[in-house]
């Protein structure tokens, strides 16, 4: 099907790689923020959250970073997989309302 | 568990026409979205559901998109007319509560062709 990753930014990484992928937010004042892995032709899943009183969180071969000084957060894949090929999105939310998405960076890992 | 459920996968339309989507949310989750994503781009909220009732609808289209969840759980997003510029996947997603920071789990989406 139509990919969700057209026009996006692409990362292209070799197998094995770790990936870091980043995402610039707008409002200062939010204070929890997600990131989204999207497959052509699904919805976005849930990776990994951070509130903004973290400037670190660690899952399952992944991290999220969060520097409030400059909005910015980033998503750090270890050991890249085929299967983590997707487009990924990261959302910020004040009050854990209304969630912004950023808009996205596609992720190519070759084998 | 069963995921959101959403109906149809696919529809092409004229301009002009009207189209509805559905929604079936995770059982027992209060809050219901509606979320827009046109081609290379990240969803953006059309409206909010806590309940039967609307949080937030402040980026939703009046003129011409509407939605509803009378009961409380099923919701339905209709377009009427359609234009050119609402070719896009329309997400339906559900989660516990807006109250503490939750997941927001999604449906796999409508995607929507006007013609």
């Amino acid at each position: 099907g139509e990919s969700v990753g057209l026009h996006l930014p692409t990362l292209s990484v070799q197998e094995g790689d770790n990936s870091i992928i980043n995402c610039a937010y707008s409002n200062s004042a939010s204070d929890y923020f997600i990131w989204y892995k999207q497959e052509s032709g699904k919805g976005p899943q849930f990776i990994i959250d951070i509130r903004s009183n973290m400037d670190k969180r660690q899952g399952q071969r992944v991290t999220v970073l969060l520097n409030k000084t400059v909005k910015h957060l980033s998503l750090q894949i270890a050991a890249t997989q085929p299967g983590d090929s997707a487009v990924y999105f990261c959302a910020e939310t004040k009050y854990f309302n209304k969630f912004y998405f950023g808009s996205g960076t596609k992720l190519n890992v070759k084998p | 568990e069963a995921g959101v459920a959403q109906s149809p996968r696919y529809k092409i339309i004229e301009k002009r026409q009207s189209v509805a989507f559905w929604c079936n949310p995770i059982s027992g989750h209060a809050t219901l979205y509606w979320y827009q994503q046109i081609l290379g781009q990240g969803p953006k909220l059309l409206i909010q559901f806590q309940n039967n009732g609307v949080v937030d609808d402040s980026q939703l289209p009046k003129d011409r998109f509407s939605a509803e969840r009378l009961k409380g759980v099923d919701s339905t997003l209709k377009i009427q007319p359609a234009k050119l510029e609402d070719s896009a996947v329309y997400l339906c997603a559900s989660s516990l509560d807006t109250d503490v920071p939750n997941e927001q789990y999604f449906g796999p989406g409508t995607r929507l062709t006007v013609t």
